[in-house]
């Protein structure tokens, strides 16, 4: 069974701090994906990373994905309130349906200012 | 509207009643799904449709059923539920049912159920 371990659970910081949260497997993935999700909403996808190694940058936000395609990290800076949410990832295999997309218990964030 | 819309937002139910929760995704999307999320779990797939066919079934009670009349909509009928049923449900639509990275899932803003 593949499972995707989130780290750390809760996160609760100061507006302006850096901060990085992980995703971590046995199993390989064909890709991670990582969403966040606010209060009240559904979770909204922010990056796919495919590559062993790849890193992607959105904004102040960036993605790392493994070398061995089993991690994934999220790296914020200078954290801002609307940073606030819950993190997910999920990885995704080639050849399934999207059934094979599994989801870590993400990592909630709270941004104070 | 745009993207997937879920109604009701906000449920309560007793656990003799029968009610169902609606998803309206206007993406043009093939695929449809519903999940269950519930606190300190990840979130649970419980039926993948493609094209108003159902394609998956992840070993949920009977007491969830789910219909699919065609490929913008998608209904869970619940009834005779129970207190640890209550969890936010969440649909969401995909442009295929088969995994690729191109292929992204995108989420309503879920319903909130709460088993009495």
């Amino acid at each position: 069974t593949q499972l995707l371990e989130q780290s750390p659970q809760f996160l609760s910081i100061q507006e302006g701090e850096n901060l990085t949260v992980y995703c971590n497997s046995s199993s390989v993935f064909s890709s991670l994906q990582w969403y966040r999700q606010e209060p009240g909403e559904g979770p909204v996808l922010l990056v796919t990373v495919v590559t062993g190694g790849e890193v992607k940058k959105l904004k102040r936000l960036t993605f790392q994905f493994g070398d061995a395609r089993k991690d994934s990290s999220l790296h914020i800076t200078a954290a801002q309130p609307g940073d606030t949410g819950l993190y997910l990832c999920a990885g995704g295999s080639y050849g399934g349906s999207q059934g094979n997309l599994i989801f870590g218990k993400g990592t909630k964030l709270s941004v104070k200012p | 509207e745009t993207g997937v819309t879920q109604t009701p937002r906000h449920l309560v139910m007793g656990m003799t009643n029968k009610k169902s929760l609606k998803c309206e995704q206007h993406l043009g999307h093939n695929a449809m799904y519903w999940y269950k999320q519930s606190a300190k779990k990840p979130l649970e797939l419980m039926f993948v449709y493609s094209l108003e066919e159902r394609v998956e079934n992840n070993s949920v009670p009977s007491r969830f059923s789910p219909e699919c009349p065609n490929s913008s909509h998608l209904f869970l009928h619940l009834h005779t539920l129970q207190p640890e049923d209550s969890a936010l449900y969440l649909c969401a639509s995909s442009q295929e049912v088969y995994w690729s990275s191109y292929n992204e899932q995108f989420f309503g803003p879920g319903t909130r159920l709460t088993v009495l």
